[in-house]
């Protein structure tokens, strides 16, 4: 394995599931992203966790909630979501010590909310 | 706080024909700056970065960007594009924090279309 790993892929789940997406990054970083990507809209930071503490969260909904248990693995857990928060959910890794700020992304976990 | 700006939400260019995408950027200080490309139902890739040094800056796949201070611009060029190129790219700024984790500021990304 290389690189940014995001599963599942694709998730369809109710209002009511709880389920949870889950990226691990083969790349020695220090610091894990989560961005939600819209239609029609910019990429927006969720989350970040630098050296597995979380540093900032963009007001996200108390619905989406992350997890780092270690500096390679990233989940973002997802309970009673709304149809709105259908998206596509990206996560992401840097070297923050390195401080080119360069991101390296996974392949996204595509989610749609019934 | 930082911004990106992408004018254009679609572009088609003929295959063949030469490429220009536009962005522009809003940040007191010199940014990092970078084009990352999307295909359909993947991640993003990283074609290109900017961080110092000299202003034209070559990236993967041909693609080469010129960083204009004095237009607050990193626009992203190509010679000649190929049917492989359609896909959505997106500008993106960082910030210079010392080795924080900030993450990176995303337009709205511009599609690429390309015609035969």
């Amino acid at each position: 394995e290389t690189g940014v790993t995001q599963t599942p892929r694709h998730l369809v789940m109710g209002m009511t599931n709880k389920k949870s997406l889950k990226c691990e990054q083969h790349l020695g970083h220090n610091a894990m992203y989560w961005y939600k990507q819209s239609a029609k809209k910019p990429l927006e930071l969720m989350f970040v966790y630098s050296l597995e503490e979380r540093v900032e969260n963009n007001s996200v909904p108390s619905r989406f909630s992350p997890e780092c248990p270690n500096s390679s693995h990233l989940f973002l857990h997802l309970h009673t979501l709304q149809p709105e928060d259908s998206a596509l959910y990206l996560c992401a890794s840097s070297q923050v010590d390195r401080d080119t700020g360069e991101l390296f992304f996974g392949e996204g976990s595509r989610l749609t909310v019934l | 706080a930082q911004s990106v700006t992408q004018p254009d939400i679609h572009i088609t260019v003929s295959e063949g024909a030469s490429l220009e995408l536009r962005c522009n950027y809003s940040y007191g200080a010199t940014p990092y700056l970078f084009w990352y490309v999307q295909s359909p139902g993947q991640g993003l890739q990283l074609l290109l970065k900017y961080f110092s040094g000299d202003t034209l800056v070559q990236g993967i796949k041909g693609f080469e960007a010129e960083f204009k201070r004095s237009q607050s611009s990193f626009n992203l060029r190509k010679p000649s594009v190929h049917w492989s190129d359609a896909a959505e790219y997106f500008c993106a700024v960082g910030v210079r924090s010392g080795g924080g984790a900030d993450g990176l500021t995303f337009g709205k990304g511009t599609h690429l279309i390309i015609q035969p």
